[in-house]
């Protein structure tokens, strides 16, 4: 079985500094991350995804997540914060052994001026 | 389409009324999953389809909720007798493979209220 847990629930910083939205995951097999942005009153968007490749992830709009096997984590940081990146972001874990995809609870990020 | 669309992307329904919200995944998408995010809540899977196999129902949060999907189209999500609580957006994502190594597509939801 696999789980997700997002350490906070709300992440405020302010603009132009950096962003780090933490995400640690359990998994008995060799997991697959993501990480989603949702924007309010839209979809859900695909930031970038580890899948057992390189283990520093680049993602759309600056965004980037390190796997990190012994930490168990899967953390997403961006150099700089923008306006627009406020949203609620969204870490998920599968496995090529069960068909959930589990997400967690949700951070959002709020993006101080 | 080029995206999952979801119809209607809004419902408000009365209470103890039958609703059904629709998934048309992306084409040749074998993989289709339904998730529930209630107001301030993360989200909440409800069911998955993958091809012609059984469906996972594990999350269906109860007898009143059933959904079907038509081979690799067309999904359906039905709530009967809605209740308050089951007011939230319910948010479609199809994926090519079993495993979602492509990533999932989601929907933009349909916000159902149900008053």
């Amino acid at each position: 079985a696999q789980s997700v847990t997002q350490l906070d629930s709300h992440v405020s910083v302010s603009e132009g500094t950096p962003v780090l939205l933490r995400c640690n995951y359990s998994s008995s097999y060799s997991p697959s991350l993501f990480w989603y942005v949702q924007h309010p009153n839209k979809g859900l968007q695909l930031l970038l995804k580890y899948t057992s490749a390189a283990t520093l992830v680049k993602g759309i709009n600056g965004f980037e997540a390190e796997f990190k096997k012994s930490e168990t984590s899967f953390h997403l940081t961006k150099p700089s914060a923008h306006m627009s990146d406020a949203a609620e972001y969204f870490c998920v874990v599968t496995t090529n052994r069960d068909d959930k995809i589990i997400f967690g609870k949700g951070t959002r990020l709020h993006i101080l001026p | 389409g080029a995206g999952v669309s979801q119809s209607p992307s809004n419902k408000v329904t009365e209470k103890g009324k039958d609703v059904e919200l629709r998934c048309d995944p992306i084409s040749g998408h074998t993989a289709l999953y339904w998730y529930r995010q209630r107001l301030g809540q993360g989200l909440e899977f409800l069911i998955y389809f993958q091809g012609n196999s059984a469906p996972d129902k594990s999350g269906l949060p109860s007898d009143r909720f059933s959904a079907e999907r038509t081979g690799e189209s067309v999904s359906t999500l039905t709530i009967q007798r809605t209740q308050q609580e089951d007011s939230a957006v319910y948010l479609c994502a199809s994926s090519l493979s079993r495993t979602g190594n492509y990533g999932y597509t989601f929907g933009s939801g349909t916000r159902l209220t149900v008053v």
